[in-house]
């Protein structure tokens, strides 16, 4: 069974520019959540997908990040215009819809630079 | 608000040194907590979780126990190895299948042979 994946692996853009992230969730997986680790901190939580509708967006720092997931399987993350401190590696994580399993799986994330 | 502290790094061990990283947490109610491991050009994987109270979780030699009177989940493994050298991210969840991590600022850990 294929794992989450991203992509792009890495992306270098400059400020100002537009970004746009991609994350494919393991396959009926209807929970899937974006995290964002900037340099050597905490990883942190964005928001939270159940199928196509946003659970929680706590997490979304500012208006310039659009997360969308039509048709509740794959994910993007837009960051409109990007700003320096919006460099940091964007994880994706997925999980099956059950009260029993605490576990996310993560993909192997996007490191974005923004210069 | 849910927190996670742990060690910070890096870490540098020689091979088959003991191995410790401290953890402790905040969290209302009863989280359930994990380590999770990044390898050189990886992404996250879940190394090991315990989901109440004086469990023990385990896996590939590394241990760490949910102590709640103390609000700690360190992880041990008693012989690293050069293929150990990673990220170790300690985390928390509500229970709950569809919680939200809250994660540690990560622990570097370099074993040279």
């Amino acid at each position: 069974e294929a794992g989450v994946t991203q992509f792009p692996s890495h992306s270098v853009i400059e400020k100002g520019q537009t970004v746009t992230l991609r994350c494919d969730p393991i396959s009926g997986h209807d929970n899937l959540y974006w995290y964002r680790r900037v340099m050597g901190k905490e990883i942190k939580f964005l928001l939270h997908f159940v199928k196509e509708s946003k659970q929680d967006e706590s997490g979304m720092p500012n208006n310039r990040f659009l997360a969308e997931r039509t048709g509740g399987t794959y994910s993007t993350l837009k960051v409109q215009p990007a700003e320096l401190e919006d460099s940091g590696v964007y994880f994706c994580a997925s999980s099956p819809w059950t009260d029993l399993n605490n576990e996310q799986f993560f993909g192997p994330g996007t490191r974005l630079t923004v210069l | 608000g849910n927190s996670v502290t742990q060690m910070e790094g890096p870490v540098t061990l020689s091979e088959e040194a003991f191995l410790t990283i401290n953890c402790t947490y905040t969290a209302t109610g009863y989280p359930s907590l994990f380590w999770y491991v990044q390898y050189p050009g990886e992404g996250l994987q879940l190394l090991l979780k315990a989901t109440k109270a004086d469990d023990k979780g385990s896996n590939k030699g590394f241990e760490a126990t949910y102590r709640k009177e103390t609000t700690s989940f360190h992880l041990e493994k008693g012989s690293v190895q050069v293929s150990d050298s990673a990220v170790y991210f300690c985390a928390l969840s509500d229970q709950g299948g569809y919680q939200k991590v809250t994660f540690g600022t990560g622990t570097k850990l370099q074993v040279i042979p």
